[in-house]
């Protein structure tokens, strides 16, 4: 069965900490892995990653797929109380699949 | 703004009624997803339409929801008979073409509530 599994679920942090987010999956045609960003409502597009070893980056945030082990991890440093959302990892696969993982909820505490 | 417009962004229905969720895509694009999102849960995929068709429906559940997307006008999520059950919240997000992740477009939501 197809699956993307995050983890952990919910993360508490202090201003300043560093955290990192999990994200593995197991779907059949992989073409792409998506990390997305929630606040309140409507996602928002973080990060495509389509090869192994390629770290992306966007100010304080970064990520990486390993299409080996099959995962991919967000990174964020210097966390600031704006970044309190919820990551979503989705992937795309065969023709126009996608999937998103249950999401983890940061808590970015002043 | 010409964002994905979803609308309304709370519907309130009581066990047996009806429930039709409205989502304008993009101006220009022609590919819609519906999502449901249940507390503590993730996106879960339903339906995905083109335009007069539907392309995709295996995450939407065959008795009571359907959906539609015409020629003219905005996609439609219809719930009949809503149970406590469909309380989430409703997600629809529109691309220009088969969509690749990069250049999905969310809405703002509908929260459901079956009371």
């Amino acid at each position: 069965e197809d699956k993307v599994v995050q983890s952990p679920l919910s993360l508490v942090v202090h201003e300043g900490d560093t955290v990192t987010l999990n994200c593995s999956y197991e779907v059949t045609n992989f073409r792409s892995l998506l990390w997305y960003k929630q606040e309140k409502k409507a996602p928002t597009f973080l990060f495509m990653l389509t090869s192994s070893g390629i770290e992306k980056k966007s100010g304080r945030l970064s990520s990486i797929l390993d299409k080996k082990e099959l995962f991919s991890i967000l990174n964020i440093t210097a966390t600031q109380t704006g970044d309190s959302a919820v990551y979503l990892c989705a992937t795309t696969y065969n023709n126009n699949d996608m999937r998103f993982g249950a999401g983890t909820r940061l808590t970015v505490k002043p | 703004n010409a964002g994905v417009m979803q609308n309304p962004r709370h519907l309130v229905r009581r066990r047996g009624q009806e429930a039709r969720l409205r989502c304008s895509p993009v101006k220009g694009h022609s590919h819609v997803y519906w999502y449901r999102q249940l507390p503590e849960e993730g996106l879960k995929f339903m339906v995905y339409l083109q335009k007069e068709n539907i392309i995709d429906e295996s995450g939407m559940p065959k008795e009571r929801f359907s959906a539609e997307f015409p020629k003219e006008g905005p996609s439609i999520l219809r719930i009949q008979q809503v149970v406590r059950g469909d309380s989430a919240a409703y997600f629809c997000a529109s691309s220009p073409r088969v969509s690749t992740g990069e250049k999905l477009f969310f809405g703002s939501g509908t929260q459901l509530s079956v009371l």
